[in-house]
């Protein structure tokens, strides 16, 4: 089983609507969390960190939930511009810079 | 203000011959960490250095070795290549040891193909 696992994509939605994306990460000293974005062939681009109380940026909200090791993603009226690679990212803190990436989930926002 | 940079952008190699990447972090960052992503999967950490030592290594085997200089850039280095390290090779900088809140800065990548 991968340490961070991510919904199977790829998402293919009407623009205007709202996706969610679900990530569970089975290492329960994980401690910084994080959504990355990636274009295809480009470097992946932090989107936003992920705080246990939420947090949200402008059409963007993370969730996440250390009790169930469960973190999510919500677009709200999506954009064109939105379709790209969504990474679920962990770091356990204990061992500095190694970021543990899920497979990522394809979004295709479609007019 | 420069990001990450990168070099080369492409890479065509034969198996059995050695490579380097070269990897340049934001001014002010100190910490320069390499991933390795193949077609269709998330990034594996390789190695992380901070202050010209080595922090982290990731699962690869000893072919692969890196350093970092007193300007705080970097370079990866693959010997004895295998097809199977056909992949895009991404440098992150950071200010700091990344974990808490030293967020991670991606170059554009080296993307390398092993023939």
């Amino acid at each position: 089983r991968k340490e961070v696992e991510q919904d199977p994509g790829p998402f293919n939605v009407p623009e205007g609507a709202t996706v969610a994306f679900n990530c569970t990460y089975s290492n329960s000293a994980s401690q910084s969390f994080f959504w990355y974005r990636q274009d295809c062939r480009k470097e992946p681009k932090l989107l936003m960190s992920v705080y246990s109380s939420g947090n949200e940026d402008g059409r963007f909200t993370a969730q996440l939930n250390r009790a169930s090791q469960y973190i999510s993603l919500l677009i709200r009226d999506s954009k064109l511009s939105d379709s790209a690679t969504y990474l679920c990212v962990v770091n356990r803190g204990n061992q500095g810079g190694k970021l543990i990436f899920g497979q990522g989930t394809e979004l295709s926002v479609k007019p | 203000d420069a990001g990450v940079t990168q070099s080369p952008t492409h890479l065509i190699k034969t198996r059995g011959q050695h490579v380097t990447l070269r990897c340049s972090p934001i001014s002010g960052h100190k910490s320069v960490s390499w991933y390795q992503q193949v077609l269709g999967q998330g990034p594996q950490f390789i190695f992380q250095y901070y202050e010209k030592e080595e922090r982290g290594r990731g699962n690869f085997p000893d072919r692969f070795s890196a350093r970092q200089f007193p300007n705080y850039s970097s370079e990866l280095n693959v010997n004895a290549l295998l097809l199977g390290d056909s992949a895009l090779y991404l440098c992150a900088s950071s200010l700091g040891l990344a974990g808490g809140t030293y967020e991670q800065y991606f170059g554009p990548g080296t993307r390398l193909t092993v023939t």
